[in-house]
């Protein structure tokens, strides 16, 4: 059961562009979302978090949304730079269990 | 330099021997994590360790072992791989236990190969 989804596995923007990628939870009870990066052949990186006592966090060009009634939460990169190019995860932390989920990833492809 | 480091990068080995990934991380975090990663399914986790002595199952447990005697170490344990073990694996760890978590801070990942 894929507690974290990410139902879109690829997108491309061009250069300037907003990037929006998506992520669906099902356990309410999770407590924080975060972002990572992945580029070929390193570790993922992190990006940016929110608690779920938030709707929105911001650092920079990164904005994540959380729509908590509809176990939605979204990625927003402005403007989108080619360097962006990478896999993005989101991820969900539950500290009941200590529990720490990811979902499958999106690609994102920024054209210049 | 803060990091975590794992090795090796890459291992081969055959059905049925033992062996032993490791990770070290020099950062003083309270929580490690184990992770493995396959094409369509993402980063799902193995293991994690709250804290010195202790660990827990995550999602894909199964044919894995680590243990946490030191806060800097955590190794990955295969007693017998698999085939179905040949995977991308990495180790990451954070600060932060109880209600609040940080950013993972992640190896550079272990490419496993049981054959």
């Amino acid at each position: 059961d894929q507690q974290v989804k990410q139902n879109s596995p690829s997108l491309s923007v061009q250069e300037g562009r907003i990037s929006i990628l998506n992520c669906d939870y099902t356990n309410s009870m999770f407590d924080y979302f975060l972002w990572y990066k992945k580029y070929p052949a390193e570790g993922p990186t992190f990006l940016i978090s929110i608690s779920s006592i938030k709707d929105k966090n911001e650092d920079g060009r990164f904005t994540v949304f959380l729509n908590k009634s509809a176990k939605h939460l979204s990625l927003h990169i402005v403007p989108s730079q080619p360097g962006d190019s990478a896999v993005y995860f989101c991820a969900a932390f539950h500290s009941g269990t200590y529990k720490y989920i990811f979902g499958t990833g999106t690609r994102l492809k920024v054209l210049a | 330099e803060a990091q975590v480091t794992q090795n090796p990068r890459y291992l081969i080995t055959v059905t049925g021997k033992k062996l032993t990934v490791t990770c070290s991380q020099n950062m003083n975090h309270e929580y490690m994590s184990w992770y493995r990663q396959d094409p369509g399914l993402g980063l799902r986790q193995i293991y994690y360790s709250m804290n010195v002595e202790v660990t827990d199952k995550g999602d894909v447990p199964e044919g894995y072992k680590v243990s946490r005697k030191e806060k800097r170490n955590f190794p990955l344990i295969l007693e017998s791989p698999s085939p179905n073990q040949t995977s991308l694996y990495f180790c990451a760890s954070s600060r932060g236990t109880g209600d609040t978590i940080y950013g993972y801070t992640f190896g550079s990942g272990t490419r496993l190969t049981v054959v």
